[in-house]
């Protein structure tokens, strides 16, 4: 099936730093999503990107639709202890079907 | 708005038998959908739903079956449970049409199967 790359796979940052990941494909996808995961929860939906080239914040998150339509950045500013948990990225190929990410497992230590 | 509800929130099943996971939403979303969390492999949908009475096969459908009697209802069912088939699940709802992929997560049910 299809696969999406996301990197990096964890990461553990000191409270205030800023934070990139990314999602990458082989892929061309319509729309991308960014979701958060809290321990014990299921999926919150965090930015959704309709168009190439799209940027788009959502408090201290920013994130934005590659212009090849492949790849897919998610920028957190300042982090805080409750930015701790699972980021999934997910395409949209077509129709209402979505392919997700491994996830990028986010520790912030304060 | 309760949102998107699933029961039960764990369950432990010995190998060969049967279970049914129920998910409910109150947002008259149209689309409803069954995924499978496993460490590291993110979210693989098992089967999903466009309307009442209709379901369809996902990306990993088999050992599991669905069905969707009513709009706000979508149930999973382990005919036979499998060691492999101990996971997370969460059941997930969306609008049709253009946010068809804005989907709207339930609180996930911990099956494991000895």
């Amino acid at each position: 099936g299809q696969q999406l790359n996301q990197s990096p796979q964890s990461m553990f940052i000191q409270e205030g730093e800023d934070v990139s990941m990314n999602c990458t494909s082989s892929s061309i996808f319509n729309t991308w999503l960014w979701y958060k995961q809290d321990p014990g929860e299921g999926p919150v939906l965090l930015i959704a990107l309709y168009k190439a080239g799209e940027l788009t914040s959502n408090g201290r998150l920013t994130a934005q639709f590659g212009i090849t339509r492949k790849d897919s950045f998610l920028n957190i500013s300042a982090s805080i202890p409750s930015d701790v948990g699972i980021y999934f990225c997910a395409g949209q190929l077509g129709g209402n079907k979505l392919v997700f990410g491994a996830g990028t497992i986010l520790r912030v230590k304060s | 708005n309760a949102g998107v509800t699933q029961t039960p929130k764990f369950r432990v099943l010995k190998t060969g038998q049967s279970m049914t996971l129920l998910c409910a939403q109150d947002m008259n979303h149209e689309y409803m959908y069954w995924y499978r969390q496993d460490p590291g492999m993110g979210l693989r949908l098992i089967h999903y739903s466009v309307g009442e009475g209709t379901t369809a096969k996902g990306e990993v459908p088999d050992g599991y079956n669905v069905s969707r009697l009513k709009k706000q209802n979508f149930l999973l069912g382990l005919e036979s449970a499998a060691p492999s088939q101990t996971s997370v699940y969460f059941c997930a709802s969306s609008y049709s049409g253009g946010a068809a992929y804005e989907q709207y997560f339930g609180p996930g049910t911990r099956l494991t199967v000895t």
